[in-house]
């Protein structure tokens, strides 16, 4: 089982190109969800999507732009790159239970690791 | 004030000290709690879920003190293989929010 794919893994780019990271899962979950990792900030929200056609903003949205076109991917894109987006960006997907209090377990991509110069 | 604070770490123990996390959040209307494990350069993945009553697996012990919007991790007979930085993660509005802690990194030296 593949379960979260993240591509590109690694990526350098020049400050103000654009580029389109890409996160496709198989486990048929709703909900998806973009984060970025910095070194003593932890895991911040950057967008994230309950299901097909929706989409909605976390808290880091500013600089991005995400769709989810089909339920299976969700993308997330720099139109343009600034040093201030280099980071590593997490993908994640979670289940979405009957009981919608049970709020159920995030399944992580590999990570994507991007540099901004 | 940050949504969810963690000890700032980090912790560097003896194999089979036994040790302890707090996790603090700040939304009240807060619904559900983990413990995550991120090992140096991977994605994190579930430790265990956070239940009122507490809840323990083999050696992990969590609590969860909703009054004082407190989380606790406690690892007992600590192994070289929990190194690895340990996430609080805090949800509310049925799973929309997901917040992370900025994590407590865990050295357990021989």
């Amino acid at each position: 089982n593949a379960g979260v794919t993240q591509t590109p893994k690694f990526r350098v780019l020049k400050t103000g190109q654009s580029m389109t990271l890409l996160c496709a899962q198989d486990m048929n979950h709703e909900y998806m969800y973009w984060y970025r990792q910095d070194p003593g900030m932890g895991l911040r929200l950057i967008h994230y999507s309950v299901g097909e056609g929706t989409t909605a903003k976390g808290e880091v949205p500013d600089g991005y732009n995400v769709s989810r076109l089909k339920k299976q991917n969700f993308l997330l894109g720099l139109e343009s790159a600034a040093p201030s987006q280099t980071s590593v960006y997490f993908c994640a997907s979670r289940w979405t239970p009957r009981d919608r209090a049970n709020t159920g377990e995030l399944f992580f991509g590999e990570g994507s690791r991007l540099t901004v110069l | 004030r940050k949504e969810v604070e963690q000890d700032p770490g980090p912790f560097n123990v003896p194999e089979g000290a036994t040790v302890a996390f707090n996790c603090t959040y700040s939304n009240s209307a807060s619904q559900s709690f983990f413990w995550y494990r991120q090992d140096c350069r991977k994605e994190p993945k579930l430790l265990m879920s956070v239940y009122s009553s507490g809840n323990e697996d083999g050696r992990f012990t969590a609590q969860l003190n909703r009054a004082s919007q407190y989380i606790s991790l406690l690892i007992r007979d600590s192994k070289l293989s929990d190194s690895a930085t340990y996430l609080c993660v805090v949800t509310w509005n049925y799973g929309q929010n997901f917040v992370f802690g900025p994590g407590t990194r865990l050295s357990v030296l021989p």
